[in-house]
């Protein structure tokens, strides 16, 4: 059973335009919800993440948007730029858990 | 800071062979764990140990699979005999004591096909 369900599979964004990325998760002990970014070749990065007890997080032109009582969580990223297709990442875990709960990734392209 | 590294980066067996995956962590990080992402599916967890103690091996798939990390340093993940369905991308993370789940660094990963 997926704990963490991420959309879409794939995002193709003009240069400056806005990519955005959706995660859905269930355990409501989850309380750590970072995104990773891979660039190929490479492993995943932690690009930015959130706790539960904020609505949204900004690091430049990164946000995650969070909404606990939906159960969900998104990543936005603005002014998107070549450099920054990749593979995101969603992710979540708990306190006390040894372990992230991954979800299966979006390929993102930005187009010039 | 050096990152994880993993070695090797690819490795190409067939079925039934014996495959050894290294993983560094970072200097100082007693939290390793290892994670396997099949071809387009989610990263999944496979096993966490804290310094030499295995701490939760709840994701290994089976008994094919053994790891270990002698003197808490690196770890070792031995595939024996190889399958078919053993084939992705093999990644270790590590992470500082304390930490727990959170604020887990990867290595580049192993690509493992298996043939």
């Amino acid at each position: 059973q997926q704990q963490v369900k991420q959309s879409p599979q794939s995002l193709i964004v003009q240069k400056g335009g806005i990519s955005i990325i959706n995660c859905a998760y269930e355990n409501t002990a989850f309380d750590y919800f970072p995104w990773y970014q891979q660039f190929p070749g490479k492993g995943p990065a932690l690009l930015i993440a959130i706790r539960p007890d904020v609505s949204e997080k900004k690091e430049g032109r990164f946000t995650i948007s969070f909404n606990k009582s939906a159960k969900q969580f998104s990543l936005h990223i603005m002014d998107s730029q070549p450099g920054d297709s990749a593979t995101y990442f969603c992710a979540a875990s708990r306190w006390d858990g040894n372990q992230f709960y991954f979800g299966t990734g979006t390929s993102l392209t930005v187009i010039p | 800071e050096a990152g994880v590294t993993q070695f090797p980066s690819h490795s190409v067996i067939e079925k039934g062979q014996t495959v050894t995956l290294r993983c560094d962590p970072i200097s100082g990080h007693d939290n390793l764990y290892w994670y396997r992402r099949v071809m387009g599916k989610e990263i999944k967890f496979l096993l966490h140990f804290v310094k030499e103690s295995k701490q939760d091996e709840s994701g290994m798939p089976n008994n094919r699979f053994l790891a270990e990390r002698t003197g808490g340093t690196y770890s070792t993940l031995k595939v024996q005999p190889a399958e078919l369905e053993d084939s992705g991308v093999y990644f270790c993370a590590s992470s500082r004591p304390g930490q727990g789940s959170y604020e887990q660094y990867f290595g580049p990963g192993t690509r493992l096909t298996v043939t």
